[in-house]
């Protein structure tokens, strides 16, 4: 079953924080977090496994609440670089990953 | 060169025609998986294979078959395309021992399908 992400969209300025939510209806093995630029293959940031693991990436961190099925994105003194699209996706189970529908994230000058 | 690698990167054809989209890597990994991209719906699983004897379903899997030819190559065949299945494909890799976790994601490029 798909994960839930919002929002759906985010525009940012240069600078701002932003935070993008994942939650699924599943127990969850662990959560992974990919951004997509516009034309590109998504890439990978980051898994978040069972355990309530933090993990970063540059000034982009993760957190994973087991408990409520949930993860969030952090996104902090956001760059120019930050615009794409954000996938999370979700292990259950022996299940492979899902993804979510996505995050579009826009960071302005 | 890049380390998964997906022919061709852009294919129109017409409804009815047989389309065997290929892909190839480098990475030395035994899973090879096929995701289709619509926009707005995330990154769907077709089919999935973890090694050169184990295939199996995702998601969306109807309308499409795959074969595994080696530990490398992993192809992505619609039989009989029809307009619907006008999408961005994307051909993905991760390595094996993570247990129940996927592991990291390596993408290639994408083949953009256009059914007319």
């Amino acid at each position: 079953q798909q994960p839930v992400q919002s929002p759906q969209a985010v525009i940012l300025r240069e600078g701002e924080d932003a935070v993008i939510n994942c939650s699924s209806s599943k127990a969850l093995y662990s959560v992974h977090w990919y951004r997509q630029k516009h034309g590109e293959a998504p890439v990978f940031l980051m898994i978040l496994l069972k355990g309530g693991e933090q993990k970063g990436h540059d000034k982009i961190s993760a957190s994973f609440n087991e408990k409520k099925q949930q993860s969030s994105l952090y996104l902090t003194a956001s760059q120019l670089s930050y615009s794409g699209t954000y996938f999370c996706g979700t292990v259950s189970g022996y299940s492979t990953l899902t993804f979510g529908k996505g995050t579009m994230l826009l960071v302005s000058p | 060169d890049a380390d998964v690698t997906q022919t061709p990167r852009n294919r129109i054809t017409k409804t009815g025609k047989r389309i065997m989209l290929e892909c190839s890597q480098t990475k030395g990994h035994d899973r090879m998986y096929w995701y289709r991209q619509d926009p707005g719906l995330g990154l769907q699983l077709i089919y999935y294979s973890f090694d050169v004897k184990d295939i199996n379903k995702g998601e969306i899997s109807d309308g499409y078959s795959v074969s595994r030819q080696a530990q490398a190559k992993f192809s992505l065949s619609l039989e009989s395309a029809i307009p619907n299945q006008t999408a961005l494909y994307f051909c993905a890799t991760s390595d094996r021992d993570r247990g129940r976790d996927t592991g990291e994601l390596f993408f290639g490029e994408g083949s953009r399908l256009t059914v007319l």
